[in-house]
């Protein structure tokens, strides 16, 4: 069975651009959240969707935002890129149940000059 | 508001056994997980738990308490692959998981 798969691996922008990161789930995975990781912060939660609805959402601007495809494929778009956008950004999918574990891609490495 | 505690960086040596604590507070709980991320790479599920109790898997256990909202992870038999950084993390009332920011181990021979 294929595992995550994120797209690209790797992204360099300047400031003030637009970025869109893909996320495709493990077949037959629903559910899809995004998380950000920078040196020394947890896991920041962005947001879950669950079959093409946004189920959850964290603290980030409205310049972050989501959707998510019919066949669960799943989409991150930041708008209006700022220096602290940079960091690892980490898709993860599970199952229906909501206390499975989450299984994690190797994610997209965002830098922002 | 919701957390999650962890020490920061832990040394060990190969061959000996380390407990990583994580206390947790959150709106309403659906569980501990605990993950390991090695640098550079994805962070790989390890344990999870919603009863009292340890749960073994092979040289790791994860062990939580509901009532004190504490959680250990127990390595035995350290080896230098389990070098990593360990992450706690809490599923809370909207089954958002919130996450500690990870206890770097360090294993020397």
């Amino acid at each position: 069975k294929a595992g995550v798969t994120q797209t690209p691996r790797y992204l360099i922008k300047t400031r003030g651009q637009q970025v869109t990161l893909s996320c495709s789930p493990i077949s037959g995975h629903r559910s899809v959240s995004w998380y950000q990781q920078t040196p020394g912060q947890g896991l920041q939660f962005l947001f879950e969707y669950f079959s093409e609805t946004q189920r959850n959402k964290g603290n980030f601007p409205g310049r972050f935002s989501g959707r998510q495809f019919s066949n669960s494929r799943s989409e991150m778009n930041v708008s209006t890129l700022e220096l602290g956008d940079s960091a690892l950004y980490l898709c993860a999918s599970s199952p229906d149940s909501r206390n499975q574990p989450q299984h994690f891609g190797d994610g997209t490495r965002l830098s922002i000059l | 508001g919701q957390n999650i505690d962890q020490p920061t960086e832990m040394t060990a040596t190969e061959g000996a056994i380390v407990q990583i604590n994580c206390t947790y507070q959150t709106s309403g709980f659906n569980g501990l997980f605990w993950y390991q991320q090695h640098a550079g790479e994805a962070p790989t599920f390890l344990s999870y738990n919603v009863l009292d109790g340890l749960e073994e898997k092979g040289r790791f256990s994860s062990f939580l308490s509901r009532s004190k909202g504490y959680s250990y992870l127990l390595l035995k038999e350290l080896q230098m692959k389990d070098s990593a950084s360990y992450l706690c993390a809490a599923m809370d009332s909207n089954y958002q998981l919130i996450w500690g920011a990870g206890t770097k181990l360090i294993i020397k021979p």
